[in-house]
């Protein structure tokens, strides 16, 4: 079936560091990537898409890139903010009907400190 | 962006009796809601699917008779988790289906004592 790694966490930055947060998938077919983040006490909110390989999505300063040889859509940011810190999930999608999952990788936690 | 309630954020019960939490969809209509449970450091785990008007999809695994969902509303599903017990503790989470894209709510922390 379909599953999503991603890396072990959690991971703390400083302010204006540079954010990697590496994330590879198993599917059957082509599926749409995607990363949500949770801030600290709300829902998940989608943050960024990829619908097909060499694809981008970016939102935020945040960007992804569809990787179908490496099998990966891995997180970066150029330089990250205290605000920024929160729970991220990657995850996946086959099929764009309505009744279509999403398969969750377990999550990040990222801590940006002043 | 649109807007999925949940409610209620945090409730603890006494093992034994059952717990009902609901997902509003407060700016759109959604045909299709989602029903996840979040252990301490795992993903999200689907449920169910459930669709307006018909019986929830349960994933393997998954009790039918211990977690009652119902969709009686294009705004609206419950999730009820009867005969609670300790292990049902959790974080669980709805999401609604919009045109392109699933809204989540904010999620319920369930303590069964």
């Amino acid at each position: 079936g379909d599953s999503v790694t991603q890396m072990e966490g959690p991971v703390t930055l400083s302010e204006e560091a540079f954010l990697t947060i590496n994330c590879t998938y198993t599917a059957t077919g082509y599926p749409s990537l995607f990363w949500y983040v949770q801030y600290p006490g709300e829902g998940l909110q989608l943050l960024l898409k990829a619908t097909k390989a060499d694809d981008k999505g970016s939102n935020k300063g945040f960007e992804a890139t569809y990787r179908k040889e490496t099998t990966s859509f891995h997180l970066e940011k150029g330089s990250v903010q205290v605000s920024d810190s929160a729970v991220y999930f990657c995850a996946l999608s086959e099929g764009a009907g309505a009744n279509s999952k999403l398969t969750f990788g377990k999550g990040i936690t990222l801590s940006v400190r002043p | 962006g649109a807007v999925v309630s949940q409610h209620p954020s945090r409730v603890i019960c006494k093992s034994g009796t059952s717990v009902k939490i609901e997902c509003r969809s407060l700016d759109f209509q959604a045909t299709t809601m989602f029903w996840y449970r979040q252990f301490p450091k795992k993903s999200l785990m689907l449920m169910a699917t459930s669709n307006e008007g018909s019986k929830a999809t349960y994933e393997q695994g998954v009790e039918k008779d211990k977690f009652l969902i119902n969709h009686a509303s294009l705004t609206l599903s419950t999730l009820t988790v009867t005969s609670a017990h300790p292990e049902d503790s959790s974080f669980y989470i709805c999401s609604a289906k919009g045109r392109t894209e699933a809204f989540f709510g904010q999620g319920t922390r369930l303590t069964v004592v």
